[in-house]
């Protein structure tokens, strides 16, 4: 399956902390790409790393892929309360144009 | 620019009513999806268009679901009738055929 899943299921931090969600997924990939959804609000993309890329920054995200292991992680530094969201990962392969999400990671930043 | 406009936002209906959704995408994007998240996870792919047409609506429950995108532009999302597990966010997206998709902040039906 094209899914990915994250893990954990749900992650709470304090703000100011770091928060680190992983994602794991099956098939051979073109990209992996990150959303956020904040609660009752539609998905916003976050970042997109290609297959050919180990790491990706923007501002206080950044993001690792590592196609051997068919896994990523997106990694938060800083975090505050506005943070407070689901986050999705989403492997694309080119072709469909359609993406796939798993469950999501629920973050909660305590202020 | 606009980003992708849904409405109703919210919608409570009796079951065995029909209800309608309604998706605007960003001008110019050919690709529009419709989505079903039910609560805790995450959104699944209902039907796929390109322009005006279907690419993939494996996942649509046709005896209930239809969708439509007339002129390759707006679509509508009917349900007819609506079960108690229909309720759920319906999410609207769409990509002018690049990797990312923009979503609509949803519409929340509710099924009584």
């Amino acid at each position: 399956s094209q899914q990915g899943e994250e893990d954990p299921q749900a992650l709470s931090i304090q703000e100011g902390e770091n928060a680190t969600m992983n994602c794991s997924y099956k098939t051979s990939i073109n990209n992996l790409q990150w959303y956020r959804q904040n609660s009752g609000r539609g998905l916003v993309h976050l970042i997109l790393i290609r297959s050919n890329e180990r790491e990706k920054h923007s501002g206080r995200l950044r993001v690792t892929l590592d196609t051997s292991k068919k896994s990523s992680s997106l990694l938060i530094t800083a975090s505050r309360a506005a943070d407070t969201a689901s986050y999705f990962c989403a492997p694309f392969r080119a072709g469909s144009y359609q993406l796939t999400f798993g469950k999501g990671t629920k973050l909660s930043v305590i202020p | 620019e606009a980003g992708v406009a849904q409405s109703p936002r919210y919608k409570i209906i009796e079951k065995r009513q029909s209800v309608a959704f309604w998706c605007n995408p960003i001008s110019g994007h050919a690709t529009l999806y419709w989505y079903q998240q039910i609560l805790g996870q995450g959104p699944k792919l209902l039907i796929q268009f390109q322009n005006n047409g279907v690419v993939d609506d494996s996942q649509l429950p046709k005896d209930r679901f239809s969708a439509e995108r007339l002129k390759g532009v707006d679509s509508t999302l009917k349900i007819q009738p609506a079960k108690l597990e229909d309720s759920a966010v319906y999410l609207c997206a769409s990509t002018p055929n690049s990797d990312t998709q923009y979503f609509g902040p949803g519409t929340r039906l509710t099924v009584l």
